[in-house]
This record gives structure tokens, sequence and C-alpha cells, in this order.
């Protein structure tokens, strides 16, 4: 079975903090997408990363993806309101994802 | 837009009346998908239709069916809904393409149980 473990599962943080949200696995993947879900609607694809060791950047998110491909980062650069939500990440194998716990954030003003 | 469109947005039923959750979508994606998610929990895979053929996960309950009757539409039944069944239902599109899996959510269905 494979497992994705996500840290930390709650973060409460000021505007303007900075913050890393992390996603590790046993496993291998080809490939690992960040979704970003607010209250009430679906889970909203942010990002995907394939190749091991690759970096993306989506305004203030970095995210990475591990030489292995068995883990990733998201990094949020001073932090806003509107990040506040729960952030999932999931590992695709083959037309399968396996999603991380999630990650719930909420920046404050 | 291409998107994945969930029918009802919420739904409330009775313990034990069937209820009927459609799903809708007009990316062209070969796979769709079926969630199960509770509160503050991630989504739980309950089963996919890869063109017609549909593949039912192991601990699904056989209280949830599925139907795909074309590539745009599918449907999840629950025959007889039990408290335990009130969640998130998020239904899912994808296209597989090369090695990876990008997975498209609808907004989905609340479904209450009373």
């Amino acid at each position: 079975t494979q497992l994705l473990e996500q840290s930390p599962q709650f973060l409460s943080i000021q505007e303007g903090e900075n913050l890393t949200v992390y996603c590790n696995s046993s496993s291998v993947f080809s490939s690992l997408q960040w979704y970003r879900q607010e209250p009430g609607e679906g889970p909203v694809l942010l990002v995907t990363v394939v190749t091991g060791g690759e970096v993306k950047k989506l305004k203030r998110l970095t995210f990475q993806f591990g030489d292995a491909r068995k883990d990733s980062s998201l990094h949020i650069t001073a932090a806003q309101p509107g990040d506040t939500g729960l952030y999932l990440c999931a590992g695709g194998l083959g037309n399968m994802l396996t999603f991380g716990g999630g990650t719930r954030l909420m920046v404050k003003p | 837009d291409a998107m994945v469109i969930q029918n009802p947005r919420y739904q409330v039923t009775q313990f034990g009346k069937p209820v009927t959750l459609s799903c809708s979508q007009t990316l062209n994606h070969n796979v769709m998908y079926w969630y199960q998610q509770k509160s503050s929990q991630a989504p739980k895979l309950l089963f996919h239709y890869y063109d017609k053929d549909f593949n039912n996960e192991a601990d699904t309950p056989d209280n949830f069916q599925s139907r795909r009757p074309n590539t745009s539409f599918c449907f999840l039944d629950i025959r007889s809904p039990g408290l335990g069944d009130a969640a998130m239902y998020l239904c899912a599109t994808s296209r597989l393409a090369g090695a990876y899996n990008e997975q498209f959510f609808g907004p989905g269905t609340r479904l209450t149980v009373l």
C-alpha cells in the first residue's frame, strides 16, 4: 500500500509569514500533484511535478519534487488570508492518485 | 470553459431512501472517478471508470453503485443511505497522458442523511 504523509496537519499563521508543507512517502511516484480546497468546494489543481528535483513557481507558491520522486514540498512566501484552505498532495501512478492527509492552513489578517 | 459539473450541489435524503448523484464533464476525458470526502479528511476513492471499464475499490460498500452511460456522464447511486454516508461526494476526471495523471475535480455534492 502506498502512503503519503503530509505535515503539518494544521497550521495557523499571521499574514506575511512564510510556511512550508511537506509530503513524504517511501514509494516512488510518476508525478506529484498539489491541490487546494476551500470549504464546500472541490479540490483545485495547483501544480503537477513529474521530474525528480523539479521546482515550479506559481506566484508566491514554490513547489519542489524530491530527487528520488518520493517526496515534495510546498513553500508559501508572505502568506495572505486568501491562501487559507486545505492543501492536499497526491502521488500519481498509472491512472490512480494516492492522497496525503491534507494540511489545513489558516492565515489570519 | 471545459469543466466538471456536479448536480445537485446539496442533497438531503432520508435514512434508507435511495439517492443518485450526477456528474458531467466537457473535458472529453476517458477516466472518471467518484470520491467520498468526510470533514477535513482526504478524498477516499470509491470507484472509477476507464472508458467503459468499471473498477471498484476493495473496501467500497455494496451500497454504492455507479453508472457511466456515455463519456460525458457518470452517476453515483447510494441504494440505502445510512447516517455514516453523509459526506461530500466528489467527481473527478482525467485523461491519461504519458506518464502522469492529472485529475480535475467538480465542486462536489454535499449529502445529508436524516
